[in-house]
């Protein structure tokens, strides 16, 4: 069974950098995994942030940015705000299925 | 506005099935597929499988076979989900989503709670 592991929980200080990974069992993450990311608030649905590694929704803060890194995909936030104090999950997708990530805690303190 | 739209909380007891609704507007729907998505208290996001919404045809995840369902209504641009024999861990935020051709997931419904309880 394909796993798609991230960080557990990250801690970052407001107006800092961090990446937040993605990175799968069967090996290193491409562009054909499609990567999506997705952040969720307590209480609500996931709101999606970037799709296909990099490529941004309309709504998506320039702040978030997506790549690959490492052989995992990536998501960036630079100038982190406070309300960006959210769940974030990766998404790849594996020729007709897709796996989630186990999702990362960030905390902005 | 692109929306999706789910029907509402339901309570059921273990044994009986629950057919969870999930309206698409504001976009050509068979252009386009349907993820489902699972998300137990507390825990993180599962993906259930999704349904070509201009074939009709699903693909289920592991674990997702047998008692999950995924159906159509394209006249009424709204796609279903129905779960038989529930069970108490069933409990869980349904969640479907769209999915795009360019591999897009978005957007996503409200969200439908079901709440499997004797």
């Amino acid at each position: 069974q394909t796993v798609v592991t991230q960080e557990p929980s990250l801690t970052v200080s407001p107006g800092g950098t961090v990446t937040l990974t993605c990175a799968s069992s069967t090996g290193a993450v491409t562009s054909g995994y499609y990567p999506n990311w997705f952040q969720q608030k307590p209480g609500q649905a996931p709101r999606a942030l970037i799709y296909s590694t990099s490529n941004k929704h309309s709504w998506t803060p320039a702040r978030f940015s997506g790549s690959l890194l490492g052989g995992k995909a990536a998501l960036t936030l630079s100038g982190v705000q406070p309300e960006d104090e959210a769940e974030y999950y990766c998404l790849l997708y594996y020729g007709g299925a897709w796996v989630f990530g186990g999702g990362t805690k960030l905390a902005v303190l | 506005q692109v929306q999706l739209v789910q029907s509402g909380s339901e309570l059921k007891k273990p044994g009986a099935s629950v057919k969870i609704a999930c309206k698409a507007s504001g976009y050509s729907f068979t252009n386009y597929g349907v993820n489902w998505v699972r998300q137990a208290p507390g825990q993180g996001l599962e993906w259930m499988g999704w349904i070509n919404a201009n074939t009709g045809n699903p693909t289920y995840a592991q674990g997702f076979t047998g008692r999950f369902v995924f159906s159509l209504d394209t006249s009424v641009s709204t796609a279903y989900l129905l779960i038989s024999s529930l069970k108490a861990e069933d409990t869980a935020v349904y969640y479907c989503a769209r999915v795009a051709g360019t591999y897009s997931v978005d957007p996503w419904g409200q969200g439908t709670l079901v709440t499997v309880s004797s």
